[in-house]
């Protein structure tokens, strides 16, 4: 059974750093096609790829925010990580991880939300 | 980046109708299409990949067709627990969504 579960601050202020975890079971991330990526989505308003990161360690990011962006991964943890630099109070959203093996995101977490304000 | 454009936004149907969403990518993004379904507070659910492909669980009253840059979700014969939103995606290059379609009874 796969699942997958993010965690984080809940709420942080402008400029701060965020820090995602996904936490996940049933599949492993060293497996060959293998792909966690993050998604975000403000509310009522559709969806935001933000970063994937895959079984051999490739790395992509959404073009319009790479620079904020750094994903990594812990493999013998499970543990898929998310950092957005340079928080605004536009980027309040709720923060899911996904698995992917190619072709969608098939399994997501339930989503962690994060509101961003001073 | 390849931009989704998903049409109607809002659907409104009565209990077994046919519904039909439709998705245009801005290029040929050969077959590389999902589809979700979201209800609402809960996360986005994959229905279709490959642009025709039904997934794991998936009710067979799913259905998606298409190719080049026309793409398309048909539900057959709607039931209470398909509203829901629904949203396209391209995997061709680094993901985009379509802006989703609220699905509602009439």
């Amino acid at each position: 059974q796969v699942t997958l579960k993010e965690s984080g601050p809940g709420i942080l202020q402008p400029s701060q750093t965020l820090s995602l975890t996904c936490s996940f079971s049933g599949f492993s991330l060293s497996t060959y096609g293998m792909c966690v990526g993050w998604i975000r989505q403000s509310s009522g308003k559709g969806l935001e790829w933000l970063a994937n990161i895959w079984w051999n360690d490739d790395k992509y990011y959404n073009p319009s925010l790479k620079n904020r962006l750094t994903i990594s991964k812990d493999t013998s943890n499970n543990q898929a990580f998310l950092k957005i630099t340079n928080m605004d109070t536009a980027d309040t959203a709720t923060y899911y991880c996904a698995r992917s093996d190619r072709t969608g995101f098939d399994y997501w977490g339930q989503g962690v939300m994060v509101t961003v304000s001073s | 980046d390849i931009q989704m454009t998903q049409s109607p936004a809002s659907l409104s149907a009565s209990l077994g109708e046919t519904v039909t969403i439709e998705c245009r990518a801005s290029e040929d993004i050969y077959n590389g299409l999902a589809w979700y379904q979201q209800k609402p507070g809960k996360s986005p659910q994959l229905l279709i990949y490959n642009a025709n492909s039904l997934h794991t669980g998936v009710p067979s009253r799913f259905s998606g067709s298409g190719s080049g840059t026309q793409y398309s979700l048909k539900i057959n014969s709607l039931q209470s627990e398909d509203v829901a939103s629904y949203f396209c995606q391209q995997y061709y290059d680094y993901p985009t969504f379509g802006g989703g379609t609220k699905l509602e009874l009439k």
